[in-house]
């Protein structure tokens, strides 16, 4: 299993272009979660997903689309992309085991936004 | 909301020596979760924690969750250069997919 992949690793867009972070995961995992990551504010939960075509809003949705078409793709679009989107993007998928729900992250993408 | 929080961000220890961090939520958890990031890596699950007092050990490394669910804590014993990394604790915010991370603490280990 390859497990939680992303593309690209890294990425540079000038403000107001559009682009999509992909993620994928060969788990069968219900659950796929996209996350940011800045220094000094650790981890935070943009949208997420419980199954194919159901999304929810996180922590810090605002200038960010989802959809889960396929239980292995969960992709993400920036809309109009702003230096304040500059970070690291982490995408995860878990799976419920009773009362246990691990993640597994992704390599990341590390965007920079000009 | 939920928080869930991590004092202080930074620690440096001599290595050798043992390592205890706290996690601390606004809100009683049905769970918590602790994960490890290397430098320049990506999150890797650690533990789960469920019960109310619950102690595990993984190596040198015991976890426990506090009797009220509120907190938990990550103890390393004679910390290695292997420890170096930033360690998060997280908690579910409503459905058990959906994670409140805290801020995280990064432990350097001088050799």
């Amino acid at each position: 299993n390859a497990g939680v992949t992303q593309t690209p690793k890294f990425q540079v867009l000038k403000t107001g272009q559009s682009m999509t972070l992909q993620c994928a995961q060969d788990m069968n995992h219900e659950y796929m979660s996209w996350y940011r990551q800045d220094p000094g504010m650790g981890l935070r939960l943009i949208h997420y997903s419980v199954g194919a075509g159901i999304t929810d809003q996180g922590e810090v949705p605002n200038g960010y689309n989802v959809s889960r078409s396929t239980t292995e793709d969960f992709p993400l679009r920036l809309l109009s992309a702003a230096p304040s989107q500059t970070s690291v993007y982490f995408c995860a998928s878990s799976y419920s085991r009773g009362d246990y729900y691990e993640q597994y992250f992704g390599p990341g993408t590390r965007l920079t936004v000009t | 909301g939920q928080q869930v929080m991590q004092i202080p961000q930074y620690q440096h220890v001599q290595e050798g020596e043992d390592f205890t961090t706290y996690c601390n939520s606004s809100t009683t958890l049905s769970n918590i979760q602790w994960y490890k990031q290397r430098p320049g890596g990506h999150p890797v699950f650690l533990i789960q924690l469920v019960k109310s007092g619950e102690v595990k050990k993984q190596k040198r490394l015991t976890f426990q969750f506090g009797e009220a669910k509120k907190n938990s804590s990550l103890h390393i014993t004679a910390t290695q250069t292997t420890d170096v990394g930033t360690y998060f604790c997280a908690g579910p915010t409503g459905a058990n997919s959906k994670l409140t991370f805290g801020k995280g603490i990064t432990l350097s280990v001088r050799p």
